[in-house]
């Protein structure tokens, strides 16, 4: 079974653009959770969708957003960058909220 | 708020030796706690589950457990190879709120040959 998937891995941005970040969990996960890591704030969640919902938010400003399609697959959104955002961020799918979270990659944003 | 603290920050063993991380919450309303491996600059990977009503779970070389009551979690390695070396991170899911990973800050390790 494949694993989560996360693109790009990559991703270097000047600030004030926006940027979109896409993950496909695992097939049959249904629960994606997506989390920023920072060396300063260590791993912080930032939102959780389930079945095109979104169930969870963190303590993020509203320039953080995000969607689920029918798929599963999610994609997260920052608008108007700042150099504060820059980190690796890390989507999670699960079977549903609570279960087992499997983690992608990454995708290593630096915002100049 | 729950915080998970882990003790120590980073640990430098020989290869061989057998090993205790350290992982405590504040609130012991937990639905879960999970145990990661995180190498450098990847994402990352789970190793261990415990549910809330469960006092430890093995895999391998590895076993995990829970004390819910006291707010803590330990995560034993056995016989440490050099592959262990990795920060190890501990999360636990808030009951009520389980969609979401609390983390700590992680224990780096590294396993000398």
């Amino acid at each position: 079974k494949a694993g989560v998937t996360q693109t790009p891995r990559y991703l270097i941005k000047t600030r004030g653009q926006q940027v979109t970040l896409s993950c496909s969990p695992i097939s049959g996960h249904r629960s994606v959770s997506w989390y920023q890591q920072t060396p300063g704030q260590g791993l912080q969640f930032l939102f959780e969708y389930f079945s095109e919902t979104q169930r969870n938010k963190g303590n993020f400003p509203g320039r953080f957003s995000g969607r689920q399609f029918s798929n599963s697959r999610s994609e997260m959104n920052v608008s108007t960058l700042e150099l504060g955002d820059s980190a690796l961020y890390l989507c999670a799918s699960s079977l549903a909220s609570g279960w087992e979270q499997y983690f992608g990659p990454g995708t290593r944003l630096t915002v100049t | 708020k729950q915080e998970v603290t882990q003790i120590p920050a980073a640990l430098s063993v020989p290869e061989g030796e057998n090993l205790v991380l350290n992982c405590s919450f504040t609130d012991s309303a937990i639905y879960n706690l999970q145990w990661f491996r995180q190498d450098p600059g990847k994402g990352l990977t789970s190793l261990l589950l415990i549910q809330s009503s469960q006092r430890e779970q093995t895999s391998g070389r590895l076993n995990a457990s829970l004390d819910k009551s006291s707010g803590r979690s330990t995560l034993y390695i056995a016989a440490s190879q050099p592959g262990d070396s990795a920060t190890y991170l501990c999360a636990v899911v808030p009951s009520g709120n389980t969609g979401k990973l609390i983390f700590g800050q992680g224990t780096t390790l590294q396993v000398k040959p």
